[in-house]
This record gives C-alpha cells, structure tokens and sequence, in this order.
C-alpha cells in the first residue's frame, strides 16, 4: 500500500460547482497535514495546512480524521483559476514528508 | 525574501552520461529536500538533509545518484550515469526548523532533465 493515496481523477466540473478531494495516509504516526496545489509546469506551493478540528479558508475547507486516516479538500464555487492539481502531503517524524500522487482538477466555462 | 534557487533550469543529455544539479535554499532554512517528479505524479522524496546530515535517503538510487550538503547550506544532487527513465524534473525544498510541525516547505522551480 502506498504512503499516501488519493483519489486518480481528472475531475472536470463547471464553474460554480462543488468538489471535493480525497486523500488517505497509511502511517497512523503522521503528525501533519497539508494541501499543496501545483500548476502546469511549475512547483508546488501551499494551500493550506490541515488541522485536526478542520479549517476554512475562504471557498477551501480542509477536513482531518485521524481515526480513519482520512483528509478531504472541499472547493466551493469553483473558479476557472482552481484548475490546478492538488497534492495531499503528510508528514511524519523526522520532518520526513511524503507527497501523494495528486489529483487534477480543470474547471470548465 | 528569496526564495529557493536551481540550477540549471533544464538540461538535456544523453544516457550514461552525468548530470549535475544545483540547489540554494532560503537563507537560515536548516533542512533541505530533493525530490524527483516524474510527469503526472507526485513528487518523490530522494534525500533529506538536516543542516550537513542525512536524515532519510531510502528512496535514493545509490548506484547512480548522490547528493551532499558539505556545508550546511547549498547542495548538489548528481547523476552518474544517467538512464532513460531519469527524465523528470528534480526539486529542491527547504524548511526552516521549528517547533511546529506545520511549517511551510518553499520549493524552488525545478531542474527539467530530459535523458536521450
């Protein structure tokens, strides 16, 4: 199994919409949480940081469930500038940090 | 601030040959990232520096790849000798050493290797 799994998309939705983006961890020892966003061709930077009573930060909500080992993306009113690939990160002891394999997201007109 | 700095930007060479990269974190960030990004995945970490010392190089290549940070602050990643599947940008990260676990990795632009 792999360290960190999330959903393989693409996910193409119109603008306005709703998504949302799934991510799995399989080190219950992980101590932090991250979306990270990567646009085409370029380097990762990031989003937000994930926390365990969840956080907003204006139309992007990050949700953490240390029980199952589970963190979501919501994305609300999408806009054509979100068309980006998302990448869940985790990181462990030893400040190691391990990417998933992202998940593309293309918002539509 | 400036941010993390690499180079080349890209590098085009020919299978077995040898390539070097070149990696400037921010100033005062004490542990040091390479990844490698093959296309449409995520990156891979290769090796982790702590100031000067290895802290995780479990997913480095040791027969062909190496890397150091003799003083604790610029590093390089080699390849020696290069193979088709090497084609990938490589990364570098840096992250200041807090008490919080949930500071920030600043990423610089990437070296694009392409391996003929």
């Amino acid at each position: 199994r792999k360290e960190v799994e999330q959903d393989p998309g693409p996910f193409n939705v119109p603008e306005g919409a709703t998504v949302a983006f799934n991510c799995t961890y399989s080190n219950s020892a992980s101590q932090s949480f991250f979306w990270y966003r990567q646009d085409c061709r370029k380097e990762p930077k990031l989003l937000m940081s994930v926390y365990s009573s969840g956080n907003e930060d204006g139309r992007f909500t990050a949700q953490l469930n240390r029980a199952s080992q589970y963190i979501s993306l919501l994305i609300r009113d999408s806009k054509l500038s979100d068309s980006a690939t998302y990448l869940c990160v985790v990181k462990t002891s030893y400040d190691k940090v391990i990417f998933g394999p992202g998940t593309s997201l293309s918002v539509i007109p | 601030e400036a941010g993390v700095a690499q180079s080349p930007r890209y590098k085009i060479i020919e299978k077995r040959q040898s390539v070097a990269f070149w990696c400037n974190p921010i100033s005062g960030h004490a542990t040091l990232y390479w990844y490698q990004q093959i296309l449409g995945q995520g990156p891979k970490l290769l090796i982790q520096f702590q100031n000067n010392g290895v802290v995780d190089d479990s997913q480095l290549p040791k027969d062909r790849f190496s890397a150091e940070r003799l003083k604790g602050v610029d590093s390089t990643l080699k390849i020696q000798p290069a193979k088709l599947e090497d084609s990938a940008v490589y990364l570098c990260a840096s992250r200041m050493k807090r008490k919080s676990s949930y500071n920030e990795q600043f990423f610089g632009p990437g070296t694009r290797l392409t391996v003929l």
